[in-house]
């Protein structure tokens, strides 16, 4: 079974300040890796992921993350936050046919001025 | 826009009274989902159809009914609700069951009386 491990339920930085959102993830075949964002009242919308290819992903709105195997770890970071970024973000696994996507708890990021 | 529209956006509903949630996708997938999001867990995956057939039920009360008439529309029926089924209920659809990236849909908030 996969299933994925959101460090942190809620984190609040300052604007400029570096963003940091942990994921640790379980899977017993080679997973494929995602961050997702949800802000009020919307669904979920990608943010980026990671297929097996290279282990730095960059994604939208200035995000990335890096796959460390030795660490199960999928991490989310962006340099320098900016209040539009103050959303709930979702980490989530899937495998190969058949293994439905996964999604943690989710991790509230707040955003001072 | 994902692609993916779900109605209505808000529902009330009484104990006693039937209704249903609606999705279409138009992306030309094969699979799609309905998800339970509640306030301080998880996303909870209820239904999956791949391909019109349905794949996957996560032992999910029976007063929850889905259909899948098309590969491009999905319904949830809903009736004899309790109050503790009050949630965000999101679609989201794939290319196949298992195959990656998820598009959701913004959600169906619902509220049982």
């Amino acid at each position: 079974a996969q299933s994925v491990t959101q460090l942190g339920s809620h984190v609040s930085v300052s604007e400029g300040a570096l963003v940091l959102l942990r994921c640790n993830y379980s899977s017993s075949v080679p997973p494929y890796l995602f961050w997702y964002v949800q802000y009020p009242n919307q669904g979920l919308q990608l943010l980026l992921k990671y297929t097996s290819a290279a282990t730095l992903v960059k994604g939208i709105n200035g995000f990335e993350a890096e796959f460390k195997k030795s660490e199960t770890s999928f991490h989310l970071t962006k340099p320098s936050a900016h209040m539009s970024d103050a959303a709930e973000y979702f980490c989530a696994v899937s495998g190969d046919n058949n293994n439905d996507m996964r999604f943690g708890a989710g991790t509230r990021l707040t955003v001072k001025p | 826009e994902t692609g993916v529209t779900q109605t209505p956006r808000h529902l009330v509903m009484g104990m006693t009274n039937k209704k249903s949630l609606k999705c279409e996708q138009h992306l030309g997938h094969n699979a799609m989902y309905w998800y339970k999001q509640s306030a301080k867990k998880p996303l909870e995956l209820m239904f999956v159809y791949n391909f019109k057939e349905q794949t996957e039920n996560n032992s999910v009360p029976s007063r929850f009914s889905p259909e899948c008439p098309n590969s491009s529309h999905l319904f949830l029926h809903l009736h004899t609700l309790q109050p503790e089924d009050s949630a965000l209920y999101l679609c989201a659809s794939s290319q196949a069951r298992g195959t990656g990236e998820l598009f959701f849909g913004e959600g169906s908030r619902l509220t049982v009386l």
